[in-house]
């Protein structure tokens, strides 16, 4: 267990539908990381915040947005879904924005748009 | 482009021998590299990094080098065990990247036979 938990497990949904995921840090942590992962594009960077300030940006969507709350939990939201937006989406965190820093990676949630 | 390259086909070996995966990257200049290991529907978990000025890294039964030169990384399991089977996933953080935004290779599945 790796300390982020990341709600909920699964979520099934329709095209055109949108969606909030939510993930809560390791405690002490105040980094978050969002990733998505899928068969045919692996594990990609979507955004990272550090103590609710976005510090960088990977390949987002634009119908996809994240925050982090002043209580450092995150939420990304998802919207406009589409089919191929079906993947499992993990939240990481690490302790700042050093170098070097490990990221811990939650259970993920396994998004299915239909 | 840039391109971070892991084998897409599984690596089956037995029990007792040493595993060896590799990944290749191009078009990235990495302050380190990381390794980490991802079990079915679970979220990486991280393993070793090593930095662009460390040839070697060890920690117990694994090994990871890291050749600037030929832009590779070799990440050795020795006496491997049927619990070592999982996917390996190499990452990169480039020294343009903003924050702690980690690219990952595709991964290799390894699977060890009692």
């Amino acid at each position: 267990d790796s300390g982020v938990t990341q709600t909920p497990k699964h979520l099934i949904t329709a095209t055109g539908q949108r969606v909030t995921l939510r993930c809560s840090p390791r405690s002490g942590d105040l980094s978050v990381y969002w990733y998505q992962q899928s068969l045919d594009q692996g594990l990609q960077f979507l955004i990272q915040y550090y103590n609710g300030e976005e510090r960088a940006k990977g390949n987002i969507l634009e119908r996809f947005s994240a925050q982090q709350f002043p209580d450092l939990h995150s939420e990304l939201n998802l919207s406009s879904l589409e089919l191929g937006d079906s993947a499992l989406y993990f939240c990481a965190s690490s302790v700042g924005v050093g170098d070097a820093e490990t990221q811990y990676f939650g259970p993920g949630t396994r998004l299915l748009v239909l | 482009s840039q391109k971070i390259e892991q084998n897409s086909e599984a690596l089956n070996i037995q029990e007792g021998k040493t595993a060896t995966l590799t990944c290749n990257y191009t078009n990235y200049s990495p302050a380190y590299l990381q390794w980490y290991r991802q079990d079915p529907g679970r979220g990486p978990v991280f393993l070793l990094l090593i930095r662009e000025n460390e040839k070697e890294k060890r920690k117990e039964r694994l090994k990871v080098t890291f050749d600037t030169t030929l832009k590779q990384s070799l990440f050795h399991i020795t006496a491997s065990q049927p619990a070592d089977s999982a996917t390996y996933l190499c990452a990169l953080r480039h020294y343009n990247n903003a924050g702690n935004m980690l690219t990952f290779g595709g991964g290799t599945r390894l699977m060890v036979k009692p």
